[in-house]
């Protein structure tokens, strides 16, 4: 079956300490994107990337990093410069013609310990 | 800027209808979509309408656009326990970026 899977689904953190998402995608999808949710301020836009080997910073990149070595695999790396990483992270991916509908994983809780 | 806006709450009692609101800014969008996230869960494409058209209808729900006044609303009939979610508008900007509101709870009464 076709779908989007981030992993873990839970992951604790101590401060100071970096930790990557993974999601991956066996969509053919070209674009993948990165998502924070915190309650009551719905989806804010990490990182974005429309095509291999290239991406973008969105509303709220700082402390975090990303990288598209391939087409199927988009980790986010939450890094020490993060001052309040708690949060569910969304990893989504979308095609870049036709109906551009974004398809979601079922999200990573990232709790700093 | 861009912006999507949404009521944070509706309560509603099994078996009545539910209409959930959302006004957006960007006029140039392609397409606009209605999620529905459940508890821990990612987000679930529930429709999506076409920026050229004003009214779709899937089964039980209903999609309105009116774009003279960029507002959206979700309409779901007979609604049941099982409804009970966040549900988001987003809208495509056409940039490959989407601007999602801040999500509607819906609380279904038994």
């Amino acid at each position: 079956d076709g779908g989007i899977t981030q992993s873990p689904k839970y992951l604790f953190r101590k401060e100071g300490q970096n930790v990557t998402l993974s999601c991956e995608q066996n969509l053919n999808h070209d674009a993948m994107y990165w998502y924070r949710q915190d309650p009551g301020q719905g989806l804010r836009l990490i990182y974005y990337s429309q095509i291999v080997n290239d991406f973008q910073k969105g509303d709220i990149a700082e402390g975090y990093s990303v990288s598209r070595e391939k087409k199927e695999s988009f980790p986010l790396t939450v890094t020490s410069a993060q001052k309040n990483p708690t949060a569910f992270y969304l990893c989504a991916s979308s095609s870049r013609t036709g109906n551009t509908e974004a398809f979601f994983g079922q999200g990573t809780r990232l709790t700093v310990v | 800027g861009e912006d999507v806006e949404q009521s944070l709450f509706l309560s509603v009692r099994e078996g009545d209808s539910s209409v959930i609101n959302c006004t957006y800014t960007d006029s140039s969008s392609t397409y606009l979509y209605w999620y529905k996230q459940e508890p821990g869960a990612g987000l679930q494409l529930l429709t999506y309408i076409f920026s050229n058209m004003d009214m779709k209808q899937d089964q039980r729900l209903t999609v309105l656009l009116n774009k003279k006044d960029k507002h959206l609303s979700l309409r779901i009939a007979d609604t049941q326990t099982g409804d009970s979610a966040i549900y988001f508008c987003a809208e495509d900007s056409g940039t490959y970026k989407y601007i999602f509101g801040t999500g509607t709870r819906l609380k279904v009464l038994a």
